[in-house]
């Protein structure tokens, strides 16, 4: 049972427009939710984060929601720009409120493409 | 900079042969994590480890074994290749507590298996 949903493959964007990546996920014990951005041939970058006692994050261009009672985050990049073309996954710890050193649960990932 | 090594970017290896994958960091982080990625599957928790000769089974361990004897070293280890272990597999380390840091990833390696 996947408890972390990227529901959308992919997702084409134009430059300069918003690009926004949805995410769900199930388990109620989650309480940190990571966003990594992946190119082919690299192992995954960390790109921001959010705790369960926000429900906004900002940095830069991207912004990551969440939205506690509907279990559902969401990353905003604007302007989108070509170098944002990559997979992104969501992320999902239970660390918080486990306190232990469990790893993350992953999304099965989002390929964003920026278009010219 | 968090610097997180993995031995090798690509490997080829035939069915049932033993395999090592190894993890170095310099950063002294005290958590480390093996993941593999595959198309449409995303990142799966393998094996992680929080300590010095302690290991933790992640959510797919089957086939899969992992040693840490050094605190910047994690390995893993495939006793017996096959060839659905063809996959990406990465590394990652944190410091403690986990749920309060990100992770951060090494670069991959790229394992077939014939």
């Amino acid at each position: 049972d996947q408890q972390v949903k990227q529901n959308s493959p992919s997702l084409s964007v134009q430059e300069g427009r918003i690009s926004i990546l949805n995410c769900d996920y199930t388990n109620s014990m989650f309480d940190y939710f990571l966003w990594y951005k992946k190119y082919p041939a690299e192992g995954p970058t960390f790109l921001i984060s959010i705790s369960s006692i926000k429900d906004k994050n900002e940095d830069g261009r991207f912004t990551v929601f969440l939205n506690k009672s509907a279990k559902h985050l969401s990353l905003h990049i604007v302007p989108s720009q070509p170098g944002d073309s990559a997979v992104y996954f969501c992320a999902a710890s239970a660390g918080y409120s486990g306190g232990g050193a469990d790893g993350l649960t992953f999304g099965k990932g989002t390929h964003l493409i920026i278009q010219p | 900079d968090v610097k997180v090594t993995q031995s090798s970017r690509y490997l080829v290896k035939r069915t049932g042969e033993k395999v090592f994958l190894e993890c170095v960091q310099d950063m002294d982080h005290e958590n480390m994590f093996w993941y593999r990625q595959d198309p449409g599957l995303g990142l799966r928790l393998i094996y992680f480890s929080y300590d010095v000769k302690m290991k933790e089974k992640g959510d797919i361990p089957e086939g899969y074994s992992v040693s840490r004897e050094k605190k910047e070293r994690f390995s893993l280890i495939l006793e017996s290749a096959s060839t659905n272990q063809t996959s990406m597999y990465l590394c990652a380390l944190s410091r403690a507590p986990t749920g309060l840091n990100e992770q951060f990833f090494g670069p991959g390696t790229r394992l077939t298996v014939l």
